[in-house]
C-alpha cells in the first residue's frame, strides 16, 4: 500500500527555522516525483515545488523560489521542506503528494498534511 | 504564469447532476486533473488526464476537456459528495503545476 506519512504539527516564532518531512512507503521511492502543496487557512491549494528523489532534481514555483528549500534523502525514502526564517504568513497546512508518473504530473497519493503555525 | 478559473460555489440537489468548470487558455494542449477535498482531510484525486478515473473512484465522477474549459461532472449527487473541488494542470513553459482556486460543492 502506497503511503506518504508527514511529520507532526509545528508551532514556531517568526524568524525561526523549520524542516518538515514526508516519508514514502509501498512503492519505489526514488522513481516518483514528490510535490509540496501549501494550503493557507480557508484558502485553496498552491503548488510549491517538486523533487525527483532519485537524483534530487528540483523545480520550484516562481512564487516560492528562494522562500523554501525542498530536498530528499532517498536512502531514508524521505523528502523535506524547509524554511530558514519563518514569517507569520507561512502559517498553513503543507501537503506532500506523489506524482502519478505521467508527463502530465498529477498527484495520486497525498500525505496527511503538516500544520505549521507561526506566531509571536 | 498560467491561471485556472473556477466558480467559487456550485449547488445541486441530491440525485441531480453537478457540473464544475475550470477555465484556462489553450486547454487543448494540457491534461486537466481534479481533486476532491473534504473538511479536515487531504485532497483526493478523482479524475486525471481529463477523463480517467483512479481505481476506487465511482463511475459517477467523470471529466471532459474542450476548448478553453474543462468540466468535472458528478452524476446522481450524494450528500457525501459535498466538498471542495480543485482542478490542476502542468504548465510546461514554466515547468510548474497550477491549481484552480477551488469550487465548493453544496448538496442541498
Amino acid at each position: 500500500e502506497v503511503q506518504l506519512v508527514q511529520s507532526g504539527a509545528e508551532v514556531k516564532k517568526p524568524g525561526e527555522s523549520l524542516k518538515i518531512s514526508c516519508k514514502g512507503s509501498g512503492y519505489s521511492f526514488p522513481t516518483k516525483w514528490i510535490g509540496w502543496v501549501r494550503q493557507m487557512p480557508g484558502k485553496g491549494l498552491e503548488w510549491m515545488g517538486i523533487i525527483y528523489p532519485g537524483d534530487s532534481d528540483t523545480r520550484y514555483s516562481p512564487s516560492f523560489q528562494g522562500q523554501v528549500t525542498i530536498s530528499a534523502d532517498k536512502s531514508m525514502s524521505t523528502t523535506y521542506l524547509q524554511w530558514s526564517s519563518l514569517k507569520a504568513s507561512d502559517t498553513a497546512i503543507y501537503y506532500c503528494a506523489r506524482d502519478g508518473g505521467s508527463s502530465s504530473y498529477y498527484f495520486d497519493y497525498w500525505g496527511q498534511g503538516t500544520l505549521v503555525t507561526v506566531s509571536s | 504564469s498560467y491561471v485556472l478559473t473556477q466558480p467559487p460555489s456550485v449547488s445541486v440537489a441530491p440525485g441531480q447532476t453537478a457540473r464544475i468548470t475550470c477555465g484556462g487558455n489553450n486547454f487543448g494542449s494540457k491534461s486537466v486533473h481534479w481533486y476532491q477535498q473534504k473538511p479536515g482531510q487531504a485532497p483526493v484525486l478523482v479524475v486525471y488526464d481529463d477523463d480517467d478515473r483512479p481505481s476506487g473512484i465511482p463511475e459517477r465522477f467523470s471529466g471532459s476537456n474542450s476548448g478553453n474549459t474543462a468540466t468535472l461532472t458528478i452524476s446522481r449527487v450524494e450528500a457525501g459528495d459535498e466538498a471542495d473541488y480543485s482542478c490542476q494542470v502542468w504548465d510546461i513553459s514554466d515547468r510548474s503545476a497550477v491549481f484552480g482556486g477551488g469550487t465548493k460543492l453544496t448538496v442541498l
